[in-house]
């Protein structure tokens, strides 16, 4: 049973470039959310999807944009890039409903590095 | 919003000492409380969480309590050995639109010497 995978793992930009992070999620799982993690910081909620719909979000800029496809993978998109967007951006995946609903399991995290 | 204050941001032990994060949260409607561990490149994982109808929860050598009324939640690691050294992060939840939506502490990097 694969567990959360995302791509690609690092990346180079430079300002004002967009970049697109893929997460698929959890076999079985049907809710992925985004986070910002800074160097020596915890994760910041970037925003959740469940069934293809952006339900929650957090205090982040609307640079920062997502999808969710069918099978319940997820893209997130970072327009006009800044150097502050460097940063590990992690996926969680989780499930709706059931005994282990809203336990989240993270990804490895994509390592964006913006020149 | 919820603010999750975690304390300390460094913690050194002995091998076999015992070690407590402490976290403080600041919105009462908050009820889940999660624990990740994270060791240094690699993703957080899930060690132990409570909910706020439970007051303690234990699972091996690590528990967690929970005092709601205070608004604090404390990780108890003992017999501290040396794969426990990573940064641990404590989270608060409220649910929000049928999810459980967490807000993370700063992290403590736990260190424990052989």
């Amino acid at each position: 049973d694969a567990g959360v995978t995302q791509s690609p793992t690092h990346l180079i930009k430079t300002r004002g470039q967009q970049v697109t992070l893929r997460c698929s999620p959890k076999s079985g799982h049907d809710t992925v959310s985004w986070y910002q993690q800074a160097l020596g910081q915890g994760p910041q909620f970037i925003f959740q999807y469940y069934e293809e719909e952006e339900r929650q979000r957090g205090n982040f800029p609307d640079r920062f944009s997502g999808h969710q496809f069918p099978n319940y993978s997820s893209e997130l998109n970072v327009n006009a890039l800044l150097l502050g967007d460097s940063a590990l951006y992690l996926c969680a995946s989780s499930l709706r409903v059931g005994v282990a609903k809203n336990i989240q399991y993270f990804g490895a995290g994509t390592r964006l590095s913006v020149l | 919003g919820e603010n999750v204050e975690q304390h300390p941001s460094t913690l050194s032990v002995q091998e076999g000492d015992s070690a407590v994060i402490k976290c403080t949260y600041s919105d009462s409607a908050s009820n889940y409380f999660p624990w990740y561990k994270q060791e240094l490149g690699k993703r957080p994982q899930l060690i132990i969480d409570i909910r706020s109808n439970v007051g303690e929860k234990k699972d091996q050598r690590i528990a967690v309590t929970l005092n709601k009324t205070a608004k604090h939640f404390s990780l108890h690691i003992t017999e501290t050995q040396p794969e426990d050294s990573a940064v641990y992060f404590c989270a608060a939840s409220i649910a929000s639109g049928g999810s459980y939506i967490p807000t993370f502490g700063r992290g403590t990097s736990l260190i424990v010497h052989p």
